[in-house]
C-alpha cells in the first residue's frame, strides 16, 4: 500500500531534550516536506527536499533540522525543543518535476505527529 | 510570505445543500490545489487546477480559478454528513522555488 508513515504519532517531552520524528514513504517520491499545523495558522512548511542530499527552508525553519540521506526517509530533528514547538506535525511526499515543479503534483500526507514540549 | 486565505473560516449547512469555499492568494502561481482534512488526521488531496485552467470537476466537486482576481472556489454539491471536515487550498508560493503554501482552512459542518 502506498503510504507515508511517521513515528512517533504522539510525543510528550521536556524543553531541551533532543528528539527526532521519522518519516518514510514507499512511493519513490523525490519531493518530501515537513509541515506544522497550529490553530488559526493553517499548515506552515518547515523544510522540504527535492531529492537525496537536497534540502531547503520553508517558511518556519527556525529550531528544526532535516536530513535526506536516503530517498525514502526524511527525518525532522529538534535539537533543543521549546514549548513554542508544541504542534501537530505532518510529513508529505510527492513527485518532483524540476525547479518550480515540486507542487505540480498532489502531496501524500502522513498521519501526523502530535508533539507536546513541556 | 504568500498565503492562501480561505473564506469563510467556518460553514454550517444541512445535508443536500451545496457548500462553497473561497481561496485568495497573493502572487502568481503555477497551480492551486485543494485538500481535505478530517479532524486531527493527515490531509487528503482533492483536486489540482493549473493556472491555465478556469474550471475543473471531480465527482461532486467543482473548482474554479480566476487568476486575474487571484482567487479560487471549491463547490461541493449535494453535501453529505461525511463531507464534514476542514478544507485547505495550497499554492506554490514562489515560481522559482518548490515551496507549497497552505491557507488557514474552512471548517465545514454538514448536519444530517
Amino acid at each position: 500500500e502506498a503510504q507515508v508513515t511517521q513515528n512517533p504519532r504522539y510525543l510528550i517531552t521536556v524543553t531541551g531534550k533532543k528528539l527526532t520524528v521519522t518519516c518514510s514513504q514507499n512511493m519513490n517520491h523525490e519531493y518530501m516536506s515537513w509541515y506544522r499545523q497550529d490553530p488559526g495558522l493553517g499548515l506552515r512548511q518547515i523544510y522540504y527536499s527535492m531529492n537525496v542530499e537536497v534540502t531547503d527552508k520553508g517558511d518556519v525553519p527556525e529550531g528544526y533540522k532535516v536530513s535526506r540521506k536516503e530517498k525514502r526517509n526524511f527525518p525532522l530533528i529538534l535539537e533543543s525543543p521549546s514549548p513554542n514547538q508544541t504542534s501537530l506535525y505532518f510529513c508529505a511526499s510527492s513527485l518532483w518535476r524540476g525547479t518550480g515543479g515540486g507542487s505540480y503534483n498532489e502531496q501524500f500526507f502522513g498521519p501526523g505527529t502530535r508533539l507536546t514540549v513541556l | 510570505s504568500q498565503q492562501g486565505e480561505e473564506d469563510p473560516q467556518a460553514l454550517s449547512i444541512q445535508e443536500g445543500e451545496n457548500a462553497t469555499m473561497n481561496c485568495s492568494y497573493k502572487t502568481s502561481i503555477n497551480n492551486l490545489q485543494w485538500y481535505r482534512q478530517n479532524s486531527g488526521r493527515g490531509l487528503v488531496h482533492l483536486i489540482l487546477i493549473r493556472s491555465n485552467e478556469r474550471e475543473k470537476h471531480s465527482g461532486r466537486l467543482r473548482v474554479t480559478l480566476d487568476t486575474s482576481k487571484k482567487s479560487s472556489s471549491l463547490l461541493i454539491t449535494a453535501s453529505r454528513a461525511a463531507d464534514t471536515a476542514s478544507y485547505f487550498c495550497a499554492t506554490d508560493g514562489d515560481l522559482n522555488t518548490d515551496k507549497l503554501i497552505f491557507g488557514t482552512g474552512t471548517r465545514l459542518q454538514v448536519f444530517p
